[in-house]
Protein backbone atom coordinates (compact mmCIF):
# COMPACT_ATOMS: atom_id res chain seq x y z
CA UNK A 1 0.00 0.00 0.00
CA UNK A 2 0.67 3.95 -0.56
CA UNK A 3 3.13 4.85 2.64
CA UNK A 4 3.19 8.49 4.01
CA UNK A 5 3.93 11.35 1.25
CA UNK A 6 4.97 14.78 1.95
CA UNK A 7 5.22 17.95 -0.51
CA UNK A 8 6.60 19.84 -1.37
CA UNK A 9 10.20 17.26 -1.40
CA UNK A 10 12.49 20.56 -1.09
CA UNK A 11 11.22 24.46 -0.80
CA UNK A 12 13.66 27.13 -0.82
CA UNK A 13 12.01 30.74 0.41
CA UNK A 14 13.13 33.98 1.36
CA UNK A 15 13.39 35.18 4.65
CA UNK A 16 9.79 36.68 5.91
CA UNK A 17 7.74 34.26 3.55
CA UNK A 18 5.08 31.80 4.95
CA UNK A 19 5.60 28.53 3.41
CA UNK A 20 3.15 25.86 4.14
CA UNK A 21 4.08 21.67 4.24
CA UNK A 22 1.93 19.02 3.43
CA UNK A 23 1.63 15.28 4.40
CA UNK A 24 -0.48 12.48 3.61
CA UNK A 25 -0.73 9.71 5.95
CA UNK A 26 -0.95 6.16 5.47
CA UNK A 27 -4.99 5.29 5.64
CA UNK A 28 -6.21 4.26 8.44
CA UNK A 29 -3.68 5.99 11.03
CA UNK A 30 -5.24 8.31 12.93
CA UNK A 31 -2.24 9.45 14.28
CA UNK A 32 -0.36 11.78 12.88
CA UNK A 33 3.42 13.33 14.13
CA UNK A 34 5.64 16.47 12.87
CA UNK A 35 9.26 16.44 13.61
CA UNK A 36 11.89 18.32 11.75
CA UNK A 37 15.72 17.66 11.82
CA UNK A 38 18.10 20.23 11.83
CA UNK A 39 21.37 19.82 10.64
CA UNK A 40 23.29 17.76 13.31
CA UNK A 41 20.02 17.45 15.53
CA UNK A 42 18.08 14.42 16.31
CA UNK A 43 14.42 14.78 15.28
CA UNK A 44 12.44 16.92 17.43
CA UNK A 45 8.56 16.73 18.20
CA UNK A 46 6.72 18.91 16.79
CA UNK A 47 3.16 18.46 17.10
CA UNK A 48 0.65 15.25 17.69
CA UNK A 49 -2.75 14.52 16.09
CA UNK A 50 -5.14 11.90 17.38
CA UNK A 51 -7.91 12.55 14.46
CA UNK A 52 -8.37 15.98 13.91
CA UNK A 53 -7.16 17.18 16.79
CA UNK A 54 -3.72 18.24 18.81
CA UNK A 55 -3.52 17.12 22.48
CA UNK A 56 -0.05 18.19 22.06
CA UNK A 57 1.62 20.92 20.92
CA UNK A 58 4.32 21.76 22.87
CA UNK A 59 7.19 20.84 20.02
CA UNK A 60 5.65 24.34 18.35
CA UNK A 61 8.72 26.11 18.59
CA UNK A 62 7.04 29.92 18.56
CA UNK A 63 3.65 31.16 17.00
CA UNK A 64 5.34 31.83 13.74
CA UNK A 65 4.51 27.76 13.53
CA UNK A 66 0.59 25.75 12.90
CA UNK A 67 -0.66 23.25 12.13
CA UNK A 68 -3.65 21.69 11.07
CA UNK A 69 -5.57 18.05 10.02
CA UNK A 70 -9.20 17.83 8.14
CA UNK A 71 -11.00 14.82 7.70
CA UNK A 72 -8.20 12.87 9.83
CA UNK A 73 -6.07 12.36 7.07
CA UNK A 74 -4.16 15.41 5.05
CA UNK A 75 -1.89 17.39 7.47
CA UNK A 76 -0.28 21.01 7.07
CA UNK A 77 2.55 22.76 9.02
CA UNK A 78 2.41 26.16 8.39
CA UNK A 79 5.71 28.33 9.18
CA UNK A 80 4.72 32.05 8.90
CA UNK A 81 7.63 34.99 8.45
CA UNK A 82 10.06 32.25 7.87
CA UNK A 83 13.22 32.32 9.58
CA UNK A 84 17.24 31.35 8.61
CA UNK A 85 16.58 29.02 11.63
CA UNK A 86 13.57 27.62 10.25
CA UNK A 87 15.88 25.67 7.92
CA UNK A 88 15.94 22.16 8.16
CA UNK A 89 14.00 18.43 7.33
CA UNK A 90 10.38 18.64 8.37
CA UNK A 91 9.31 14.99 8.96
CA UNK A 92 5.37 13.70 8.91
CA UNK A 93 5.19 10.36 10.73
CA UNK A 94 2.07 8.69 10.70
CA UNK A 95 0.66 5.47 13.13
CA UNK A 96 -2.34 3.49 14.20
CA UNK A 97 -3.55 5.36 17.56
CA UNK A 98 -2.30 2.45 19.36
CA UNK A 99 1.02 1.77 18.00
CA UNK A 100 3.44 5.06 18.45
CA UNK A 101 6.21 2.95 18.68
CA UNK A 102 6.23 2.26 15.16
CA UNK A 103 5.79 5.32 13.01
CA UNK A 104 5.78 5.21 9.44
CA UNK A 105 7.84 8.33 8.29
CA UNK A 106 7.56 10.23 5.63
CA UNK A 107 10.68 11.06 3.17
CA UNK A 108 10.57 14.91 4.22
CA UNK A 109 10.34 18.46 3.53
CA UNK A 110 13.76 19.66 3.51
CA UNK A 111 13.63 23.24 3.79
CA UNK A 112 15.91 26.62 3.04
CA UNK A 113 15.47 29.93 4.17
CA UNK A 114 17.39 32.18 2.48
CA UNK B 1 19.13 19.59 27.25
CA UNK B 2 19.19 16.43 25.38
CA UNK B 3 17.95 13.40 27.07
CA UNK B 4 18.75 11.11 24.58
CA UNK B 5 22.52 10.95 23.45
CA UNK B 6 24.19 9.18 20.94
CA UNK B 7 27.85 9.72 21.21
CA UNK B 8 29.49 8.39 18.13
CA UNK B 9 28.38 10.30 15.29
CA UNK B 10 29.44 7.58 12.94
CA UNK B 11 30.94 3.92 13.04
CA UNK B 12 32.85 1.75 10.51
CA UNK B 13 32.58 -1.82 10.28
CA UNK B 14 33.97 -4.72 8.08
CA UNK B 15 31.13 -7.07 6.62
CA UNK B 16 30.52 -9.79 8.70
CA UNK B 17 31.87 -8.32 11.83
CA UNK B 18 29.68 -7.32 14.29
CA UNK B 19 28.41 -3.34 14.48
CA UNK B 20 27.42 -2.03 18.24
CA UNK B 21 25.96 1.24 18.33
CA UNK B 22 25.18 2.60 21.93
CA UNK B 23 22.84 5.14 23.53
CA UNK B 24 22.35 6.87 26.58
CA UNK B 25 20.21 8.85 27.90
CA UNK B 26 18.86 10.50 31.16
CA UNK B 27 15.12 10.26 32.14
CA UNK B 28 14.96 7.21 34.30
CA UNK B 29 10.70 7.72 33.49
CA UNK B 30 11.80 6.40 30.26
CA UNK B 31 9.48 2.96 29.75
CA UNK B 32 9.65 2.44 26.22
CA UNK B 33 12.49 2.68 23.36
CA UNK B 34 13.36 2.24 20.29
CA UNK B 35 15.71 1.83 16.99
CA UNK B 36 15.30 3.48 14.03
CA UNK B 37 17.26 3.54 10.63
CA UNK B 38 17.27 6.05 8.11
CA UNK B 39 18.82 5.47 4.33
CA UNK B 40 19.43 8.99 2.55
CA UNK B 41 16.37 10.87 1.31
CA UNK B 42 14.39 8.76 2.72
CA UNK B 43 12.15 8.60 5.79
CA UNK B 44 13.64 6.74 9.42
CA UNK B 45 12.17 3.10 9.38
CA UNK B 46 11.15 1.14 12.71
CA UNK B 47 13.86 -1.44 13.62
CA UNK B 48 13.44 -3.02 16.91
CA UNK B 49 12.00 -1.75 20.06
CA UNK B 50 12.43 -2.95 24.17
CA UNK B 51 10.13 -2.05 26.98
CA UNK B 52 11.41 -1.14 30.50
CA UNK B 53 10.83 -4.71 31.50
CA UNK B 54 13.22 -6.52 29.58
CA UNK B 55 16.65 -6.43 28.81
CA UNK B 56 16.92 -7.49 25.64
CA UNK B 57 15.05 -7.98 22.55
CA UNK B 58 16.09 -9.74 19.80
CA UNK B 59 14.75 -10.15 15.92
CA UNK B 60 16.76 -11.92 13.27
CA UNK B 61 20.59 -10.56 13.02
CA UNK B 62 19.03 -7.56 14.87
CA UNK B 63 19.41 -7.27 18.88
CA UNK B 64 18.52 -4.69 21.72
CA UNK B 65 20.33 -4.56 25.11
CA UNK B 66 18.67 -2.23 27.57
CA UNK B 67 20.86 -1.49 31.19
CA UNK B 68 18.57 0.43 32.68
CA UNK B 69 21.23 0.55 36.19
CA UNK B 70 23.37 2.42 33.49
CA UNK B 71 20.56 4.03 31.59
CA UNK B 72 22.39 2.81 28.27
CA UNK B 73 20.59 0.74 25.60
CA UNK B 74 22.81 -0.75 22.73
CA UNK B 75 21.83 -1.78 19.37
CA UNK B 76 24.07 -5.43 17.91
CA UNK B 77 24.25 -6.52 14.06
CA UNK B 78 25.33 -9.81 13.55
CA UNK B 79 26.49 -10.38 10.89
CA UNK B 80 26.88 -6.54 9.73
CA UNK B 81 25.90 -6.08 5.61
CA UNK B 82 26.48 -3.39 3.31
CA UNK B 83 22.60 -2.89 2.88
CA UNK B 84 22.89 -2.50 7.06
CA UNK B 85 24.96 1.34 5.98
CA UNK B 86 22.27 3.55 7.47
CA UNK B 87 22.25 6.45 10.12
CA UNK B 88 20.43 4.90 13.46
CA UNK B 89 18.55 6.39 15.48
CA UNK B 90 17.50 5.45 19.27
CA UNK B 91 14.53 6.85 20.64
CA UNK B 92 12.80 6.71 24.04
CA UNK B 93 9.52 7.51 25.43
CA UNK B 94 7.57 7.60 28.87
CA UNK B 95 7.41 9.54 31.88
CA UNK B 96 6.05 13.21 31.26
CA UNK B 97 6.32 12.76 27.69
CA UNK B 98 3.71 9.86 27.50
CA UNK B 99 3.77 7.15 25.83
CA UNK B 100 3.42 8.49 21.95
CA UNK B 101 6.11 11.44 22.49
CA UNK B 102 9.19 9.79 21.66
CA UNK B 103 13.14 11.74 22.36
CA UNK B 104 15.31 11.34 19.25
CA UNK B 105 18.81 11.29 19.76
CA UNK B 106 21.27 12.75 16.75
CA UNK B 107 22.02 9.43 15.28
CA UNK B 108 24.88 7.44 14.73
CA UNK B 109 25.93 6.38 10.64
CA UNK B 110 27.16 3.31 10.16
CA UNK B 111 29.31 2.18 7.11
CA UNK B 112 29.79 -1.24 6.42
CA UNK B 113 32.62 -1.94 4.53
CA UNK B 114 32.27 -4.77 1.96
Amino acid sequence: GAGVSQSPSNKVTEKGKDVELRCDPISGHTALYWYRQSLGQGLEFLIYFQGNSAPDKSGLPSDRFSAERTGGSVSTLTIQRTQQEDSAVYLCASSLPSQSYEQYFGPGTRLTVT
Amino acid sequence: DQQVKQNSPSLSVQEGRISILNCDYTNSMFDYFLWYKKYPAEGPTFLISISSIKDKNEDGRFTVFLNKSAKHLSLHIVPSQPGDSAVYFCAASGGTSGTYKYIFGTGTRLKVLA
